[in-house]
């Protein structure tokens, strides 16, 4: 089964809201990432974040990791139609990443 | 920089034949990964290859094979193609050895298998 898996699996907000998904992962990591697809292209990485960091952000992204909870969540704040895609969180070394399921957000103008 | 390069974009096949697919990393990235991805079982890896060796291999049948280059391009295979190989086939570079950081995707193969 997938290392990762995200919660919810789909969610439908609107321009300006905030969107939060999150990925519980089931082993120890050195780091999480978060990667963005838009239908039927290829992945986009949007932020890695180590094991020994808790938060960190870039623009309007927002991780957090809680190790003790083997979980992660992503923040998109003041959302705009163009952030509607598919989001995965990845685990494990670069080369062999395990992938979540992914949470579809879509971002309704 | 030019990005990760797969060809070709979208190809459809038959049962029983085998297909082959390409991927260019990105300039000075000896890592490349293929991922495998379908609505029912999202992304599943499928191999790694750095300095032309498997580094890494998933759990898919030995009908899906790979292989590295010496300028890092990679070629993936699958022969006695199956209905349920029909998939996005997404390559990834990255810099490789002791490298944890980012992956690198192309626009993906998609593959229809009737």
């Amino acid at each position: 089964s997938q290392q990762g898996e995200e919660d919810p699996q789909a969610l439908s907000i609107q321009e300006g809201e905030n969107a939060t998904m999150n990925c519980s992962y089931k082993t120890s990591i050195n780091n999480l990432q978060w990667y963005r697809q838009n239908s039927g292209r290829g992945l986009v990485h949007l932020i890695l974040i180590r094991s020994n960091e808790r938060e960190k952000h870039s623009g309007r992204l927002r991780v957090t990791l809680d190790t003790s909870k083997k979980s992660s969540s992503l923040l998109i704040t003041a959302s705009r139609a163009a952030d509607t895609a598919s989001y995965f969180c990845a685990t494990g070394n670069a080369g062999k990443s395990t992938f979540g399921d992914g949470t579809t957000l879509t971002v309704k103008p | 920089k030019a990005g990760v390069t797969q060809t070709p974009r979208y190809l459809i096949k038959t049962r029983g034949q085998q297909v082959t697919l390409s991927c260019s990393p990105i300039s000075g990235h000896r890592s490349v990964s293929w991922y495998q991805q379908t609505p029912g079982q999202g992304l599943q890896f499928l191999f790694e290859y750095f300095s032309e060796t498997q580094r890494n291999k998933g759990n898919f049948p030995g009908r899906f094979s790979g292989r590295q280059f010496s300028n890092s391009r990679s070629e993936m295979n699958v022969s006695t193609l199956e209905l349920g190989d029909s998939a996005l086939y997404l390559c990834a570079s990255s810099l490789g050895q002791g490298h944890t950081g980012e992956l690198f995707f192309g626009e993906g193969s998609r593959l229809t298998v009737l």
